[in-house]
């Protein structure tokens, strides 16, 4: 069925760096725009980034700008997050969603979990 | 890109209707029609349950609606069910690109 599975999240030190992935499957992935969200332990929604359907349009929420990079493989049907220059407060469950339209998400992976601690 | 605004806690009798209001600005809902509300229960990812301020996706009952007025934008659930409770956030595309979230309503359903 449609799905997206998330991985690449663990421990990580202030200042290091992580890569998360998130396959797809069971649709026309590159035929979508794709976002990444996450949720600190506790605490509400934050939408940090989206990528278009070509991977040429990026944008970030300013939490994230210039240390987080999002990109993707339409070949591979993955979607990535590289994330640089950790900190405590990225600790946070991450999910990735497939975008139907402005700010709508219609399919959710089932989130990884990213721990930056010393 | 500030959050935009959603009461704390809500709560409702089963079969009462409720309306989740979520607050923001010209340069968000105001800006356009591009509002969406979602569905998390403890422990799960987010359901999509409106966008572009009033649309249902497929597996969404019609007890669920929503509409915007101005700056603001609302959920309204009929016929509220125990399988309702759950945080609810509403979300907003913005002038600048972005997509901002609210900080999230506790429905409680009692």
């Amino acid at each position: 069925q449609v799905q997206l599975v998330e991985s690449g999240g663990g421990f990580v030190n202030p200042g290091g760096s992580l890569r998360l992935s998130c396959a797809a499957s069971a649709f026309t992935f590159s035929g979508h725009y794709m976002t990444w969200v996450r949720q600190a332990p506790g605490k509400g929604l934050e939408w940090i980034s989206y990528i278009s359907s070509s991977g040429r349009l990026t944008y970030y929420a300013d939490s994230v700008k210039g240390r987080f990079t999002i990109f993707r493989d339409n070949v591979k049907n993955s979607l990535y997050l590289e994330m640089n220059s950790l900190r405590a407060e990225d600790t946070a469950i991450y999910y990735c969603g497939r975008s139907i339209s402005y700010g709508a998400f219609d399919i959710w992976g089932q989130g990884t979990m990213v721990t930056v601690s010393s | 890109q500030s959050a935009l605004t959603q009461p704390v806690s809500v709560s409702g009798s089963p079969g009462q209707s409720i309306t989740l209001s979520c607050a923001g600005s010209g340069g968000d809902i105001g800006a356009y029609n591009y509002v969406s509300w979602y569905q998390q229960h403890p422990g799960r990812a987010p359901t999509l349950m409106i966008y572009e301020v009033t649309k249902r996706p497929s597996w969404v009952s019609n007890r669920f609606s929503g509409s915007k007025s101005g700056n603001t934008a609302s959920l309204t659930i009929s016929g509220l069910r125990a399988e309702d409770e759950a945080d609810y956030y509403c979300c907003s595309y913005t002038l600048d690109n972005d997509v901002v979230f609210g900080g999230g309503t506790k429905l409680t359903v009692l």
